[in-house]
């Protein structure tokens, strides 16, 4: 069974510091997806970022970034200059072949950032 | 473009009732699902759908119902709640592998 893994229950930054949410992923698919969702205390699920497996180049994306190493199967998330906005729960996720390609949770990050 | 609705978006049962939350999208997606999520943790799959006519069970399937007999609608049914059952309830829809899942806002269920 899948199993991910944010070690990270709660994190607390003083805003424009830079944070990084920490996701390692245990799967038997050799090939796969890793999403990043963010919650906001509002509740809803808004999607982040997306990378496939077979592809290991970091990226940037505005304020945000991310690491996959696929050795290690990790695929942390950086946000840059943080601001209080982005206090949310983040979630790492990967789809299981094996579920209809549907995601598997982790248990979320809870981030805080105070002015 | 609604996106993917849900109703009711807050519902109170006792134990042992029956009902049904309602899941809609339109936006033509084939994949559909179910997750709840309990408090501090994450999202766990209830049950999904690859297409009209064809359902399967995710993680936490028992208590719960499904049915697809379009591709716009995914209800699912509680047949007799349990306290075990009070949760956040989420309904997602998606064009298939690799692509992002879109998320209702939500039915939080509490039961008696």
């Amino acid at each position: 069974a899948q199993k991910v893994t944010q070690a990270q229950t709660e994190i607390s930054v003083v805003e424009k510091e830079d944070v990084t949410l920490d996701c390692v992923y245990e799967t038997r698919d050799t090939t796969y997806y890793l999403f990043w969702y963010k919650q906001p205390p509002s509740g809803e699920l808004v999607f982040l970022i997306r990378r496939n497996s077979f592809d290991e180049q970091n990226e940037i994306s505005g304020r945000y970034s991310w690491n996959f190493q696929k050795s290690t199967s990790s695929f942390n998330f950086t946000i840059t200059a943080s601001q209080v906005v982005d206090s949310a729960v983040y979630f790492c996720a990967p789809n299981n072949y094996n579920a209809g390609n549907m995601l598997t949770f982790g248990g979320g990050t809870r981030l805080m950032v105070k002015p | 473009n609604a996106g993917v609705t849900q109703t009711p978006k807050f519902q109170v049962l006792k134990t042992g009732q029956s009902m049904t939350l309602q899941c809609a999208q339109d936006m033509n997606h084939e994949y559909m699902s179910w997750y709840r999520q309990d408090p501090g943790m994450g999202l766990r799959l209830i049950h999904y759908s690859v297409g009209a006519g064809i359902t399967d069970q995710g993680e936490v399937p028992n208590g719960y119902n499904v049915s697809r007999s379009t591709t716009e609608d995914f209800p699912l049914r509680l047949l007799s709640a349990a306290p075990s059952q009070t949760s956040v309830y989420f309904c997602a829809s998606s064009a298939g592998l690799g692509n992002e899942q879109f998320f209702g806002p939500g039915t939080r269920l509490t039961v008696l």
